[in-house]
């Protein structure tokens, strides 16, 4: 089945540490999208890629990092910059047409 | 800049009950496409409806019915019948343009508790 797959689905992060989310999909989508979901909010856009090797900020980028090496992987770093990571983040591929399709999320908490 | 209004926090009704979801948008393009999401617990993002602006059909889809109207800039969602499964976060979303990114900005989401 085509879909988009996230992982870890729980992720801890210490102090002062980098971690990656992967995100991958098999929908043949050109564009990815990252989001931010924090309690009781709506999400947030981080990072966006429309295709292979490129990427645009969102509207919370700093603190994050994405590469764009392959159609199907959209992997986002949450650096040491970003104070506050802890959240649930979604991974979403387009095209818009089709209402996009999200995956399972992972949710990172800083210990 | 496009923003997206879902004033209502949190609902909670009994079973069977009908309720509808507000969502107000605000948007400089002339073309832009309109969306329901819904979230249950597992926290996935289920897609329910997009709607492009020149396109003001209401729309029913069994016990879910949409209410477009530009005039006032809003999109609701209503469901009819309510039943526990309908328990989660909802979230409105707009897309602005023809190309380009195509992003989506999303409402704050309305929590929403069916009761048994």
């Amino acid at each position: 089945d085509g879909g988009i797959t996230q992982s870890p689905k729980y992720l801890f992060r210490k102090e002062g540490q980098n971690v990656t989310l992967s995100c991958e999909q098999n929908l043949n989508h050109d564009a990815m999208y990252w989001y931010r979901q924090d309690p009781g909010q709506g999400l947030r856009l981080i990072y966006y890629s429309q295709i292979v090797n490129d990427f645009q900020k969102g509207d919370i980028a700093e603190g994050y990092s994405v590469s764009r090496e392959k159609k199907e992987s959209f992997p986002l770093t949450v650096t040491s910059a970003q104070k506050n990571p802890t959240a649930f983040y979604l991974c979403a591929s387009g095209p818009r047409a089709y209402g996009y399709t999200f995956g399972s999320g992972t949710r990172l908490t800083v210990v | 800049a496009q923003k997206v209004t879902q004033a209502q926090t949190e609902i909670s009704v009994v079973e069977k009950e009908d309720v509808t979801l507000d969502c107000v948008y605000e948007t400089r393009d002339t073309t832009y496409y309109l969306f329901w999401y819904k979230q249950p617990p597992s926290g996935e993002l289920v897609f329910l409806i997009r709607r492009n602006s020149f396109d003001e059909q209401n729309e029913i889809s069994g016990r879910y019915s949409w209410n477009f109207q530009k005039s006032t800039s809003s999109f609701n969602f209503t469901i009819t019948a309510s039943q526990v499964v309908d328990s989660a976060v909802y979230f409105c979303a707009l897309s602005e343009g023809i190309q380009g990114a195509q992003k989506l900005v999303f409402g704050q989401g309305t929590r929403l508790t069916i009761n048994p």
